[in-house]
């Protein structure tokens, strides 16, 4: 079945750390996005891309960076700079004809600080 | 600034009752609006969508929304509850920063009995 794949589903980072959160999908997707899951924050989005080897910030992307050298593969890396990492990730994806498609979500990586 | 505001950000109903959640819009046009449900620790998963057309839209699971315009409002509904209808709920509109979805910070539903 085709879908999104974030691994892993518990990361676990320490100080100064960075630590590299995997989202693959299989559903020949021309966008990917990362949001931050915080609570009583909604999802707010760190980084998306629309082509391979393209990617653009979103609203919170200090101490994040990212690549797209797949189609199928968009990792975030969650650098030592990213003062408080100690949230929720998720992944996305779609078509550009988003209309018929809509969005798909992974099932998220939980990163927690130790 | 784009922003999509879900006003609520919990909600009692009993198992059997009817349920509202508001969602209000504020964008120059009207975009592409979503809702979503998540339950803990799990992603998203689409309930429904409205891109033009009937502005009353159903969805899986027995949900509905309705847009209206003239409120920028966008609100999900379910005739009767269930218990496995506990979770949380995301409105979403989507936005410039290519096409990525903005979200409203969710509305935490509780059944109960």
């Amino acid at each position: 079945d085709g879908g999104i794949t974030q691994s892993p589903k518990y990361l676990f980072r320490k100080e100064g750390q960075n630590v590299t959160l995997s989202c693959e999908q299989n559903l020949n997707h021309d966008a990917m996005y990362w949001y931050r899951q915080d609570p009583g924050q909604g999802l707010r989005l760190i980084y998306y891309s629309q082509i391979v080897n393209d990617f653009q910030k979103g609203d919170i992307a200090e101490g994040y960076s990212v690549s797209r050298e797949k189609k199928e593969s968009f990792p975030l890396t969650v650098t030592s700079a990213q003062k408080n990492p100690t949230a929720f990730y998720l992944c996305a994806s779609t078509f550009r004809d988003r209309a018929n498609y809509g969005y798909t979500f992974g099932s998220g990586t939980r990163l927690t600080v130790v | 600034a784009q922003s999509v505001t879900q006003p609520d950000i919990h909600i009692t109903v009993s198992e059997g009752a009817s349920l509202e959640l508001r969602c209000n819009y504020s964008y120059g046009a009207t975009p592409y609006l979503f809702w979503y449900v998540q339950s803990p620790g799990q992603g998203l998963q689409l309930l429904l969508k409205y891109f033009s057309g009937d502005t009353l839209v159903q969805g899986i699971k027995g949900f509905e929304a309705e847009f209206k315009r003239s409120q920028s409002s966008f609100n999900l509904r379910k005739p009767s509850v269930h218990w496995s209808d506990a979770a949380e709920y995301f409105c979403a509109a989507e936005g410039d920063s290519g096409y990525a979805l903005n979200f409203g910070k969710g509305t935490s539903l509780l059944v109960t009995p």
